[in-house]
């Protein structure tokens, strides 16, 4: 069976540090997986998504970066967190079925606070 | 305005009560998803549906194409259902848009 996993559950981070999340999938091969944030009282927004090794897709412009430098791995990252960095991270995946995909399967998340 | 909009924004019911939780939305998609989100912040895939309805257990979900509206109905609703409900759509180019979600209690 397929699972995914993400780490640190929490994290507390300075303002100005870096920052460096991960996800990895089990169970699958060639997943597209997704980095999403939900900042306090807001919805999920998509940050990253990717569709194989070293393929990235940014949807939003800000100081956070993504890499996936393996099949089922996938990280998010900073140089310099900003206070407004600060939220709940989700990864996910889905798989491409001919021509649709299927649902997503999301990790537990990790929540970060950066003071 | 936002491309996905949810109604209502809370909810409380009676334990057994009938549910239902709506969303619009004002692009074109591909899919539509509902998703559960407990407190401890896990996310869910309920549903995944282009046209027609879904049933799973006691949860309905339904859409209109044509007027880019969906429903999530919940059948004798219990406490264990009290979550946050997203509506979410997404086209081919993987592009999610995604509502802010309905808090949903349940009272015994």
């Amino acid at each position: 069976s397929q699972t995914i996993h993400q780490w640190p559950a929490t994290l507390v981070q300075p303002v100005g540090s870096p920052l460096s999340l991960e996800c990895t999938v089990e169970g699958t091969s060639n997943p597209n997986l997704y980095w999403y944030r939900q900042a306090a009282g807001r919805g999920l927004q998509l940050l990253f998504y990717s569709v194989g090794i070293g393929q990235i897709s940014s949807e939003v412009p800000q100081n956070l970066s993504a890499s996936r430098p393996q099949d089922r791995q996938f990280i998010l990252s900073s140089k310099k967190l900003l206070l407004s960095d600060s939220g709940f991270y989700l990864c996910a995946w889905r798989l491409l079925a001919g021509n649709s995909y299927n649902e997503q399967f999301f990790g537990p998340g990790t929540r970060l606070t950066v003071l | 305005k936002n491309e996905v909009e949810q109604s209502p924004q809370n909810l409380t019911a009676q334990e057994g009560e009938f549910i239902t939780i709506n969303c619009s939305y004002s692009v074109g998609i591909s899919a539509l998803h509902w998703l559960q989100q407990h407190p401890g912040g896990g996310i869910v895939s309920l549903f995944m549906l282009s046209s027609g309805k879904k049933k799973h257990g006691r949860l309905i979900a339904t859409i209109n194409i044509q007027e880019k509206h969906s429903s999530l109905h919940i059948t004798a609703s219990h406490p264990r259902d009290s979550a946050v409900y997203i509506c979410a759509v997404s086209n081919t180019g993987n592009q999610f848009y995604f509502g802010t979600g309905t808090s949903l209690t349940v009272i015994p």
